[in-house]
């Protein structure tokens, strides 16, 4: 079993919509991350989370540390958050991280 | 500042000839990795790098080599391409006791 594991590993939605990418671990954190990887291949960082929530213009991340599962919401979306969302946690100073879930969002 | 940069951007090789993936950052960051990244898996730990003349072994590190002889490069050698490494290559650096890191925009690596 994967000791990161994100749901679902694709999503494709109507623009505008709400949308929710999940994030389950199993090993203790000092962090959890949330990037994103656009088609050309860049990864860029969203988050970084050890407890509670984050927000930034349309996204928020979540994170339940006693569940150990975080999730990442798209407010409003648009056709430019067509992406691959990663999930990563840092049991120490390196990452362990999660498939990506690809998202499509449609105009 | 250029941030994180890698050369090339893609690569074919033929089975068993060698090359080396550059990685460069100007945010004088001790940690430096390399990553690869395959289709339907997470990102992979190839090596890292705690600091100059310091590396150590990720998760994959067979069929690779690094060395750090400066904080700014931190290059990537495949001395016997296999197809078992066609992948995409990430380099990414942060600051110790930082958690975010910064990458590079990859090398795709097609190995014939």
């Amino acid at each position: 079993k994967n000791e990161v594991e994100q749901s679902p590993q694709n999503l494709t939605a109507q623009e505008g919509e709400f949308i929710t990418i999940n994030c389950s671990y199993s090993v203790g954190i000092s962090a959890l991350h949330w990037l994103q990887q656009h088609p050309g291949g860049g990864i860029v960082s969203l988050f970084m989370l050890s407890s509670g929530k984050k927000k930034h213009g349309r996204l928020i991340a979540t994170i339940n540390i006693q569940e150990k599962h975080s999730s990442l919401h798209i407010t409003a979306s648009h056709p430019r958050d067509s992406a691959v969302y990663i999930c990563a946690v840092s049991p120490n100073y390196q990452l362990i991280w999660g498939a990506g879930t690809k998202l499509i969002i449609k105009p | 500042n250029a941030g994180v940069t890698q050369t090339p951007k893609f690569q074919v090789l033929k089975t068993g000839q060698s090359m080396t993936l550059q990685c460069a950052q100007d945010m004088n960051h001790e940690y430096m990795s390399w990553y690869r990244q395959d289709p339907g898996m997470g990102l992979r730990l190839i090596h890292y790098s705690v600091g100059a003349g310091i590396t150590d072994q990720g998760e994959v590190p067979n069929g690779y080599n690094v060395s750090r002889s400066t904080t700014e490069d931190f290059p990537l050698r495949l001395l016997s391409a296999a197809p078992s490494q066609t992948s995409v290559y990430f380099c990414a650096s942060k600051r110790t006791g930082g958690n975010e890191q910064f990458f590079g925009p990859g090398t795709r690596l097609t190995v014939l």
